[in-house]
């Protein structure tokens, strides 16, 4: 079984929806992310948390929140979907103390607005 | 800012060439250096790191020295296999220990037969 899972795999959405992409994991990790990747621009931070109560913005968070709901489980929402949030979503974690050294990635989420 | 920059691909090679990616990267501190490979289809994962300088990080036959003097970290191999196409992401860890990875902008290599 995957160490961190993410549904659903594929996501068409209407722009002005509202839409929920899940991240899970059975790694035991304190800190989890979330990444968006876009062609030729890699892999850009949204948010991450270090522990439930402790969620932090990363490079490009307007129009997203998350929920992080218990140590496992990390979710990202778009409250508004717009066209320009077509992307590859991924979420990772890694585990405290090992200064975020090696992130465990989720298999992403395919996500297109229209 | 903190920054990394990768050649732009594709690169495309036959099976048993030279591989060669560059990265470079602009950080305050020290930073830890990876590169990670994304097959078609999946996740992202690590291939291999190097947590200061001079340090080489090496996998699979792939192989990355972290060079602070010329802010570097170029990924070789020397013989590539048809299973070696993927991207590959060059990305540092600043040393505020947040954990955040930056990422290069991916570099997509072909291996034909």
């Amino acid at each position: 079984d995957a160490d961190v899972t993410q549904t659903p795999r594929n996501r068409i959405t209407k722009t002005g929806k509202r839409i929920m992409l899940e991240c899970s994991q059975t790694k035991g990790h304190d800190r989890m992310y979330w990444y968006r990747q876009d062609p030729g621009l890699g892999l850009r931070l949204i948010y991450y948390s270090f522990d439930v109560k402790d969620i932090n913005k990363g490079e490009i968070s307007d129009g997203y929140s998350v929920s992080r709901q218990a140590q496992a489980k990390f979710s990202l929402s778009l409250e508004s979907a717009i066209p320009n949030q077509t992307a590859l979503y991924f979420c990772a974690t890694s585990a405290e103390g090992t200064g975020g050294y090696e992130q465990y990635f989720g298999p992403g989420t395919r996500l297109t607005v229209t | 800012g903190n920054s990394v920059t990768q050649m732009e691909g594709p690169v495309t090679l036959s099976e048993e060439a030279f591989l060669t990616i560059n990265c470079t990267y602009t950080a305050t501190g020290y930073p830890s250096l990876f590169w990670y490979v994304q097959y078609p289809g999946e996740g992202l994962q690590l291939l291999l790191k190097a947590t200061k300088a001079d340090d080489k990080g090496s996998n699979k036959g792939f192989e990355a020295t972290y060079r602070k003097e010329t802010t570097s970290f170029h990924l070789e191999k020397g013989s590539v296999q048809v299973s070696d196409s993927a991207v590959y992401f060059c990305a540092l860890s600043g040393s505020s220990n947040t954990g955040k990875l930056i990422f290069g902008q991916g570099t997509t290599l072909q291996v034909k037969p």
